[in-house]
């Protein structure tokens, strides 16, 4: 079992749609969660940090559930401009991140 | 301009050649990281180093190399690089170690 696993879509949307992205991790003694954006083949940048009572920024909300350990993603009024990989990332607090393979949203006109 | 800069972008090389990806920081940053990503598989981590002369492998350290003699240098050394090293490859930068990284644009490696 992958150490964190996300759905690779892809999610196929229309503009204005919401849609939601989850990931699943498998240490629980994991302490740090982010959601990173990657545009095709460029550099993953940070979305966002992810905290224990959910946080907003916008369109986006990322939520932690550590009893099923799971993170989400929630993107209101999709944007074309969020077509895009959107990578799930865990850290057990040290220096040692760990990546999922992504979850591919394509947003359509 | 805060920048991760490695070089070079694209490289093709032949088994057992070795071969140097540089990666520079001018944030002074003491993390940073360097990642493969393979398709179906995300970023895995190869090395990190906290500091200079600290380095500690990642995930997928087997035959790779690295090196932190200054704070803004963290070269990613294949000794005898073999196919299965043929990937996309990511370094990274980040001040309090994972809390947000920074990362150069890639070098995709291909090796016959």
């Amino acid at each position: 079992r992958k150490e964190v696993e996300q759905d690779p879509g892809p999610f196929n949307v229309p503009e204005g749609a919401t849609v939601a992205f989850n990931c699943t991790y498998s240490n629980s003694a994991s302490q740090s969660f982010f959601w990173y954006r990657q545009d095709c083949r460029k550099e993953p940048k940070l979305l966002m940090s992810v905290y224990s009572s959910g946080n907003e920024d916008g369109r986006f909300t990322a939520q932690l559930n550590r009893a099923s350990q799971y993170i989400s993603l929630l993107i209101r009024d999709s944007k074309l401009s969020d077509s895009a990989t959107y990578l799930c990332v865990v850290s057990t607090g040290g220096f040692k991140t760990i990546f999922g393979a992504g979850t591919r949203l394509f947003v359509k006109a | 301009e805060a920048q991760v800069t490695q070089n070079p972008r694209y490289l093709i090389t032949v088994t057992g050649k070795k071969l140097t990806v540089t990666c520079s920081q001018n944030m002074n940053h003491e993390y940073m990281s360097w990642y493969r990503q393979d398709p179906g598989l995300g970023l895995r981590q190869i090395y990190y180093s906290m500091n200079v002369e600290v380095t500690d492998k990642g995930d997928v350290p087997e035959g790779y190399k690295v090196s932190r003699k200054e704070k803004r240098n963290f070269p990613l050394i294949l000794e005898s690089p073999s196919p299965n090293q043929t990937s996309l490859y990511f370094c990274a930068t980040g001040t309090g170690g994972v809390e947000k990284l920074f990362f150069g644009s890639g070098t995709q490696l291909s090796v016959l």
